[in-house]
């Protein structure tokens, strides 16, 4: 199974202060149509799991632009550019080239 | 407005089986692969199974053997049969449009496996 491995665990961020979160693979994600299916989602308090990056770097269309996603093959990155507080919660990052799908393990994002 | 519905989950003693079920308004399922991911309470989230539009099937190793996964395109709705559930299956159980990079995620249904 293709490990992903995201750190940190923990991010305390002063508000209106970049962040960022990386996910690295244990396999390429390059699929054989030659996309990269690496999806991060934001798990708000209390809420579902809602995509805010798709296939690397395309961001959904109720993500602001503060947020970027980008990286190749095994090593990905998600960029917070100033740090609202409507950004708290859990970031995951899963990869949806390879059979079993798999996430990587969550990172806290709370304001100092 | 968009809704992605689960239901069917519950008590249900080890050993059990339950069937979860999940259901669409106001998007379509019928051209897309559709996925089951779990959380376990307190846990991250853990992808359990996923269908493709032509209905091939896979599953997470946890359940292979146990759940089973289909869909009603008429019906635009997907079902997840889970049999011979154990303690470690207690979790909300998410109903996910896609299996690539999934984009709807329903509220989810809580089962707890308990004596």
């Amino acid at each position: 199974d293709v490990v992903m491995t995201q750190s940190p665990l923990s991010l305390p961020v002063t508000l209106g202060q970049p962040a960022s979160i990386s996910c690295k693979c244990s396999q390429s994600l390059v699929y054989s149509d030659g996309n990269t299916y690496l999806t991060w989602f934001l798990q708000r308090p209390g809420q579902s799991p809602r995509r805010l990056i798709y296939k690397v770097s395309n961001r959904d269309s109720w993500v602001p632009d503060r947020f970027s996603g980008s990286g190749s093959g095994t090593d990905f990155t998600l960029k917070i550019s100033r740090v609202e507080a409507e950004d708290v919660g859990v970031y995951y990052c899963m990869q949806g080239t390879h059979w079993p799908r798999t996430f990587g393990q969550g990172t806290k994002v709370e304001i100092k | 407005e968009v809704q992605v519905l689960e239901s069917g989950g519950g008590l249900v003693q080890p050993g059990g089986s339950l069937r979860l079920s999940c259901a669409a308004s106001g998007l379509t399922f019928s051209n897309y692969g559709l996925s089951w991911v779990r959380q376990a309470p307190g846990k991250g989230l853990e992808w359990v199974s996923a269908i493709t539009v032509g209905g091939n099937s896979y599953y997470a190793d946890s359940v292979k053997g146990r759940f089973t996964i289909s869909r009603d395109k008429f019906k635009n709705t997907l079902y997840l049969q889970m049999n011979s559930l154990r303690a470690e299956d207690t979790a909300i159980y998410y109903c996910v449009r896609g299996i690539s990079g999934p984009d709807y995620w329903g509220q989810g249904t809580l089962v707890t496996v308990s004596s």
